[in-house]
Parts: C-alpha cells; structure tokens; sequence
C-alpha cells in the first residue's frame, strides 16, 4: 500500500537553528500539507500545498515557515530560527485531486522537532 | 467551517460496541462527515465519511441522521488495540482539514 514518508524521525536542534523536515507524498497525489502536534495537544493545520503554491495557511504558519516542493516527489517543510515552542510533531499529509475522492488524507508517520 | 463537538474522553471494555456522538450543528450542504483514528505517536488515520444516513466499511460504521447536525461513529466489538484518539471532522472541500480535541478512547481488558 503507497504510503506517505517523512524524514528524519526525530531531530534535535538548538535554539535559533534553521531545520528541514523531509516528506515524499503518495506518488500520484496533487495535494500536499502540513500538520503539526504539540505533546499532548490537538492536531494543527499548517499550510495546504498545490500546483507549486500555498493553497491555504493557518495563523501558525508566519514568516518563520516555508514549504517547497524542490523536485517531483519530495515536499519540505523549513523552520527558520527555530524556537522552543516550535518542539513538537510535524505531520505531512497528501491527497488526491478533489472530484476524485472527498479529501481523505494520507499521513506520515511524522517527525518529532526537539528544540533545545 | 463548520465546528464539531464530540466527547473528551470513553472507557470501554473489550469485546463492546463503542459508540462515539459528535454534534457539527452548523454543517453546510456540500459539507462531509470526517472520522479519523490516531494512535500515540502517529498520524491520524482514515476512518470512515459519509453523506448521510449510514456508511459501513470494514471498520467502523458512521449513522448521520436526516438534518445532519450530528454522527455516530460506530465500532463494533472493539479490542484493546482501538485505544485511540478518534476525530470528527467536518470536510467541506477545501485544502483546509481542521481536526478539534477529538474523543480519548480506553479500551479495558
């Protein structure tokens, strides 16, 4: 079964560091986002990704993030100048065109950010 | 988008019929009732959606009655490995899916 893969697992990362996370969306997916969890909390909308441009973002998603999709089938996530509130679980998610499903989203297993 | 309700919180015993009630009492006409699963330390999981009336797959059933305004997630004889966090969510064809506090699920021995 195509999955979604998110790299790395775990990163560690100083205060002020700028840190990747990695994502290879189902191959023949059009829709790409990101979600992320604070330990404990709910799961929250980041931004929404399509043809090469942000669909949607939530009031999360500032200046600090960025998304790209650098080749056709890796989807990134960048945090700038990391900060302690940014430790949590960063989930990428895919799906496939709208009119052909009704929006279920395949989710990584996810990539846990520990900012020290 | 429309806002969901659902329990905090369940404890069930193996073997039972778990029934989870989530209210979205403002649901526009073109909206889809949403269920995913989570597990610690993964991301959530498709369940079920629907429309209206009842959905059954080989999971979970989803009964939506005819105005809408609420859903019952249905899992029937459940085990220990269905502790979980379970999501309603309401989908309304958007690039925007919004997962609330979703309903803690404790399956007991």
């Amino acid at each position: 079964e195509p999955e979604v893969t998110q790299t790395p697992s775990h990163q560690v990362t100083q205060m002020g560091q700028e840190v990747i996370l990695r994502c290879v969306p189902i191959s023949n997916h059009l829709y790409f986002y990101w979600y992320r969890q604070i330990l404990g909390q709910k799961v929250e909308f980041l931004v929404s990704f399509y043809n090469n441009e942000i669909s949607e973002k939530s009031e999360i998603f500032d200046d600090q993030f960025s998304v790209e999709r650098p080749d056709g089938s890796n989807f990134t996530l960048k945090i700038r100048s990391t900060k302690l509130e940014d430790s949590a679980m960063y989930f990428c998610a895919s799906s496939e065109p709208l009119g052909q499903n009704t929006g279920e989203l395949f989710f990584g297993e996810g990539s846990r950010l520990t900012v020290l | 988008l429309a806002k969901t309700t659902q329990p905090i919180s369940m404890d069930s015993y193996e073997g039972q019929e778990v029934n989870i009630t989530c209210s979205h009492n403002n649901i526009a006409t073109n909206d889809y009732i949403t269920w995913y699963q989570q597990f610690p330390s993964q991301g959530p999981r498709f369940i079920i959606q629907g429309y209206k009336t009842k959905v059954t797959n080989e999971v979970a059933s989803l009964f939506i009655p005819a105005d809408r305004k609420s859903s019952t997630l249905s899992l029937p004889r459940v085990s220990l490995s269905d502790t979980a966090v379970y999501y309603c969510l309401v989908y309304d064809g958007g690039f925007k899916t919004i997962f609330g506090a979703g309903t803690r699920l404790f399956v007991k021995a």
